[in-house]
């Protein structure tokens, strides 16, 4: 059981738009803490693709974008490509695990 | 070039341990905080500890309290990941990361080291 909420699975097809939420509590999320997030291929390191809510990293395309309220974080994958196709994990901090950093059990994208 | 380096593969038999180096280069080493992560197949990625390279400090995530141990040595810019008392569910890719007091998000990895835990 994840500290963060995610949807299992999501899918789209090329060109739609897809979210993916991130659910946390008021020790995590709601705690003021930043929401980050990843793309992972297995068998390859993770990718930042948005940190601080809000903010891309240099070479991550603007189809990626953030955002925050409350207790809850999303990401949202405009204008969907078959190389898309992975999984998304989203990332904070919990005051009640003494600063731990905490992940979300990941959402596999399927490009139909 | 600044990256995070890993050692290679391994294969441990249920019960052993494990030690995983991560070397950093080309920056200042002791002004991050090193975290370890894994992902297990099936499984997602799962925070595991972290270490501050300037004051050793260190922090584990429940899931593993005694069983982790994170290392460093400074003048080597090398941090250790040893995890012991392996079973199978221990197989997994075990990669290194770090970040800042001000930014604490993953931007740098290690490029990842498989643990086998088979009999």
């Amino acid at each position: 059981q994840s500290v963060l909420t995610q949807p299992p699975s999501v899918s789209g097809a090329p060109g739609q738009t897809i979210t993916i939420s991130c659910t946390g509590t008021s020790s995590n999320i709601g705690a003021g803490f930043h929401v980050h997030w990843y793309q992972h291929l297995p068998g390859t390191a993770p990718k930042l693709l948005i940190y601080d809510n809000t903010n891309r990293p240099s070479g991550v395309p603007d189809r990626f974008s953030g955002s925050k309220s409350g207790t809850s974080a999303s990401l949202a994958i405009t204008g969907l490509q078959a190389e898309d196709e992975a999984d998304y994990y989203c990332q904070s901090s919990d005051t009640s695990l003494g600063g731990s950093r905490v992940f979300g059990g990941g959402t596999k994208l399927a490009v139909l | 070039q600044v990256q995070l380096v890993q050692s290679g593969a391994e294969v441990k038999k249920p019960g052993a341990s494990v030690k995983i180096t991560c070397k950093a280069s080309a920056y200042t080493f002791n002004i991050y905080t090193f975290h370890w992560v894994r992902r297990a197949p099936g499984r997602g990625l799962e925070w595991m500890g972290w270490i501050n390279t300037g004051s050793g400090d260190t922090k584990y995530s429940q899931d593993f309290q005694g069983r982790l141990t994170i290392t460093r040595n400074t003048s080597a810019s090398t941090t250790y990941m040893e995890l012991s008392s392996l079973r199978s569910e221990d197989t997994a890719q075990y990669y290194c990361t770090r970040d800042s007091p001000r930014n604490l998000y993953f931007k740098l990895w290690g490029q990842g080291t498989l643990v086998t835990v088979s009999s």
